[in-house]
């Protein structure tokens, strides 16, 4: 069974600054998806960016941006430029390409906080 | 326009009543999920549905029900409410079963007194 790991349960950063949130995954899979998705207070699940394991080059979204390392099973997720609209819980997510159930895994998230 | 949407959105009842979360899609998916967010934040899948059929079942207990009229739809009805269903329920829905990304509902906030 595939199951993600995120490290740092709460992470803080200086507005403007950059920060990264760590996410590792263990499967035996050699196609899938990764995502991470970002739940401030509102409590509504948002897709920040999405990375297709086939693909070698490293999603970017704006500001957003993952360090996708398949070989370490390895997927962080760097915040440029910070901004207090970024403050969550950031989840980390594996699904399976090609499977039949099609559900995504979690971590148990990271809480950011961005000080002004 | 809401592409998924769920009601109630906040829900507080006495333990051992009867209560549904209603789900709907407007995305034309296929794919269909229950989620569950406990209070330590955690989400875990609980239903999938695939065009109205059952493809996920993961370990809940049998109070927890889920119904899909149609595939752009799935409800979820709890029976017999307890003090440890407390928890934020979200739907969500996919293409199908096997490519890109799930969208959410907002979540219902379900609160058993």
């Amino acid at each position: 069974a595939q199951t993600v790991t995120q490290s740092q349960p709460e992470m803080s950063v200086q507005e403007a600054e950059t920060v990264t949130l760590s996410c590792t995954y263990d499967t035996s899979e050699s196609d899938y998806y990764l995502f991470w998705y970002k739940q401030p207070p509102s409590r509504q699940m948002i897709l920040v960016i999405r990375q297709e394991a086939y693909k070698q080059q490293n999603a970017t979204e704006n500001r957003f941006s993952v360090n996708f390392q398949k070989a370490a099973k390895s997927f962080s997720l760097k915040i440029s430029d910070s901004q207090l609209g970024d403050a969550a819980m950031y989840f980390c997510a594996y699904r399976s390409y090609g499977g039949s159930q099609g559900n995504l895994i979690f971590g148990k998230g990271t809480k950011l906080s961005v000080k002004p | 326009d809401t592409a998924v949407s769920q009601t109630p959105k906040y829900l507080v009842t006495q333990m051992g009543n009867d209560k549904s979360i209603k789900c709907e899609q407007n995305l034309g998916h296929d794919t269909m999920y229950w989620y569950k967010q406990d209070s330590k934040k955690f989400l875990k899948i609980m239903f999938s549905y695939n065009n109205k059929e059952l493809i996920i079942n993961e370990t809940v207990p049998n109070r927890f029900s889920p119904k899909s009229p149609d595939k752009a739809h799935l409800n979820l009805h709890i029976n017999s409410l307890e003090l440890g269903d407390s928890a934020v329920y979200f739907c969500a829905s996919s293409r199908d079963t096997n490519t890109g990304e799930l969208f959410f509902g907002e979540g219902s906030r379900l609160t058993v007194l």
